[in-house]
């Protein structure tokens, strides 16, 4: 029979507006955060990257937010084009545990024209 | 600089066969970590590579295997195919520090057991 997949959460949102998508991380230890950005049929792309000494780090049209109180992290996207639809991942790392990422499910992000 | 490269990028294999999947790092990259991407499970770690180490693992069954080159080329191999190993396979390269660094991933190998 079939398997049933992840239901991935999907966020719509039109050109030109902001979008903010959410993780909640697992492990309280974990102090290296990424988010990945993948488009169908490809491998995930590095968009940006945050260590727990900071709550906040900046790049272009991207701003990632940590908050180690409620293992809460969210990747903001400035001005959401076209080219910006793809499922957005979060991945977890813990120093000295090599480069071992534990990945979230995933969001879908639908922009609409 | 060229980026992570994956071969072959689409692969059909019977149930009870093996594979083996190859990988390139970024050069200048010595750590290499492989994942599994399947739509029920997501991405999951099977495990990494450094310094010609497997430095860590993830909680797959033995018959997923894996080595590193002296050059930071790295293999895996899955012996006695079942269909559920059908996936998309991806390996990413990082520097490989002590401190975590970006892990840039390949294109992937699509697996399909039949």
């Amino acid at each position: 029979g079939e398997s049933v997949g992840l239901h991935l959460p999907t966020l719509s949102v039109q050109e030109g507006d902001n979008s903010i998508i959410n993780c909640a991380y697992s492990n309280s230890a974990s102090d290296y955060f990424i988010w990945y950005k993948q488009e169908s049929g490809k491998g995930p792309q590095f968009i940006i990257d945050i260590r727990s000494n900071m709550d906040k780090r900046q790049g272009q049209r991207v701003t990632v937010l940590l908050n180690k109180t409620v293992k809460h992290l969210s990747l903001q996207i400035a001005a959401t084009q076209p080219g910006d639809s793809a499922v957005y991942f979060c991945a977890e790392a813990l120093t000295g545990g090599g480069n071992k990422l534990t990945f979230g499910t995933g969001t879908q992000l639908k922009v609409e024209l | 600089k060229a980026g992570v490269t994956q071969t072959p990028r689409y692969l059909i294999k019977t149930r009870g066969q093996q594979v083996t999947l190859s990988c390139s790092p970024i050069s200048g990259h010595r750590s290499v970590s492989w994942y599994q991407q399947t739509p029920g499970q997501g991405l999951q770690f099977l495990f990494e590579y450094f310094s010609e180490t497997q430095r860590n693992k993830g909680n797959f069954p033995g018959r997923f295997s894996g080595r590193q080159f002296s050059n930071s080329r790295s293999e895996m191999n899955v012996s006695t195919l079942e269909l559920g190993d059908s996936a998309l396979y991806l390996c990413a390269s990082s520097l490989g520090g002590t401190r975590n660094t970006e892990a840039f991933f390949g294109q992937g190998t699509r697996l399909t057991v039949v």
